[in-house]
């Protein structure tokens, strides 16, 4: 069956950088765009842009350019969220969603925790 | 691209009948949505898409009781026979112009 498994919890500093990976099993990664949703602590869902599996092209919603960047690697079947110059408002939890032929996203990961404390 | 707006909170009881609403912004009656269920410490889970003429395309071992309707700017989630885990965070979804936009959320409380 389709599965996004995600990395693990993330405890970083301010300043430092964190990778969240996401893998997917039970079809071909290439078939279908990944997206990557925010959720920080109580509050809603949005959404942080897409990667084309195909061509590793990265597309970024508005407010998530400059420090986040999308990332491929398709011989393991994985997509990746990287984060840089990490901030205390980057703490949430980050979901990778799959976006189904009619552009809804069918399948979600667990999700990741990364917390951002000094 | 179209904002979305949803109620809250709302509460059923075990075993009613409860009816979120979704409402699109003016000038985009014709999107289609996804709605979205998020148990308490869960990722979200697909329950459906849903067109603007009320057709609606559920996700794998989505139960009877969630089924969706459509009118005008509103697109609409009804669980019937409310059950104890139907208690979640429910979201739609819409999309257009390479943009996906979440609305705020209905928080369901089951009593």
């Amino acid at each position: 069956q389709v599965q996004l498994v995600q990395s693990g919890s993330e405890l970083k500093k301010p300043g430092a950088s964190v990778k969240v990976s996401c893998k997917a099993s039970g079809y071909s990664l290439t078939g279908y765009a990944i997206n990557w949703v925010r959720q920080a602590p109580g509050q809603g869902l949005e959404w942080m842009g897409w990667i084309n599996t195909n061509t590793g092209n990265p597309t970024y919603a508005q407010g998530f350019t400059g420090r986040f960047v999308f990332s491929l690697d398709t011989s393991v079947s994985t997509s990746y969220l990287h984060i840089n110059t990490l901030k205390a408002e980057d703490t949430a939890v980050y979901y990778c969603a799959r976006v189904s032929s009619e552009s809804y996203f069918d399948y979600w990961g667990q999700g990741t925790l990364v917390t951002v404390s000094s | 691209q179209p904002v979305l707006t949803q109620s809250p909170s709302v509460s059923a009881s075990l075993g009613a009948s409860v009816k979120l609403t979704c409402t699109l912004s003016g000038g985009h009656s014709t999107y289609a949505i996804a709605w979205l269920q998020q148990q308490p410490e869960k990722g979200p889970r697909f329950l459906m898409k849903l067109k603007s003429d009320g057709r609606h395309i559920k996700g794998d071992g989505i139960p009877d009781r969630f089924s969706g309707s459509s009118s005008g700017i509103e697109r609409y989630l009804t669980i019937s026979s409310v059950q104890s885990e139907d208690e979640a965070a429910y979201y739609c979804q819409t999309w257009g112009a390479g943009v996906h936009v979440f609305g705020p959320g209905t928080r369901v409380t089951v009593l």
